[in-house]
């Protein structure tokens, strides 16, 4: 089985700017997790969808948004680019609908300048 | 609100020495989630622990889940070089939806041959 998928991988914007990651979960898996990573703060929730549904959302300002597809792919959406939105974005999903283990997709590395 | 905390923040041993990660939740938790964050890389899951006072082994590894369910360890005999990385703990967020997962900061551990 293929593992999870995210594009791009890097990613160099600026300022003001607004930026679409992708995600494409392992097959069969229906719940795609966000989370910013950052060396200060750590691995951030984002949001959670399943099923096309946002079910969770961490506590980010309203920049940050997400979509989920018919197909389980996932989109977040940052819009109005702030230099403290640099980080390793990481999707993650799972199978089911219980406390199971995520999987991690490679991530995108964004940098804001 | 909830809180994860995880100690030490870093630790550095020679190859061979042991090596031990703690990991304390503010709340209860109905389970506890392991993953390991190689560098460049991204977390990958190691195990979950479900029972109170539960002890899982895998092979060097051993995790513990503390006895009332909000600590956790994870023990590693005689380090290796590939045992460098980043450990996180991570438990469910009451209240959030379960692919919601707040984790401890880690502990980043550097093994010098």
């Amino acid at each position: 089985k293929a593992g999870v998928t995210q594009t791009p991988r890097y990613l160099i914007k600026t300022r003001g700017q607004q930026v679409t990651l992708s995600c494409s979960p392992i097959s069969g898996h229906r719940s795609v997790s966000w989370y910013q990573q950052t060396p200060g703060q750590g691995l951030q929730f984002l949001f959670e969808y399943f099923s096309e549904t946002q079910r969770n959302k961490g506590n980010f300002p309203g920049r940050f948004s997400g979509r989920q597809f018919s197909n389980s792919r996932s989109e977040m959406n940052v819009s109005t680019l702030e230099l403290g939105d640099s980080a390793l974005y990481l999707c993650a999903s799972k199978q089911g609908d219980r406390y199971n283990e995520q999987f991690f997709g490679p991530g995108t590395r964004l940098t804001v300048l | 609100g909830q809180q994860v905390m995880q100690i030490p923040q870093y630790q550095h041993v020679q190859e061979g020495e042991d090596f031990t990660t703690y990991c304390n939740s503010s709340t209860t938790l109905s389970n506890i989630q392991w993953y390991k964050q190689r560098p460049g890389g991204h977390p990958v899951f190691l195990i979950q622990l479900v029972k109170s006072g539960e002890v899982k082994k895998q092979k060097r590894l051993t995790f513990q889940f503390g006895e009332a369910k909000k600590n956790s360890s994870l023990h590693i005999t005689a380090t290796q070089t590939t045992d460098v990385g980043t450990y996180f703990c991570a438990g469910p967020n009451y209240g959030g939806s379960q692919g919601n997962l707040i984790f401890g900061k880690g502990t980043k551990l550097s093994v010098k041959p």
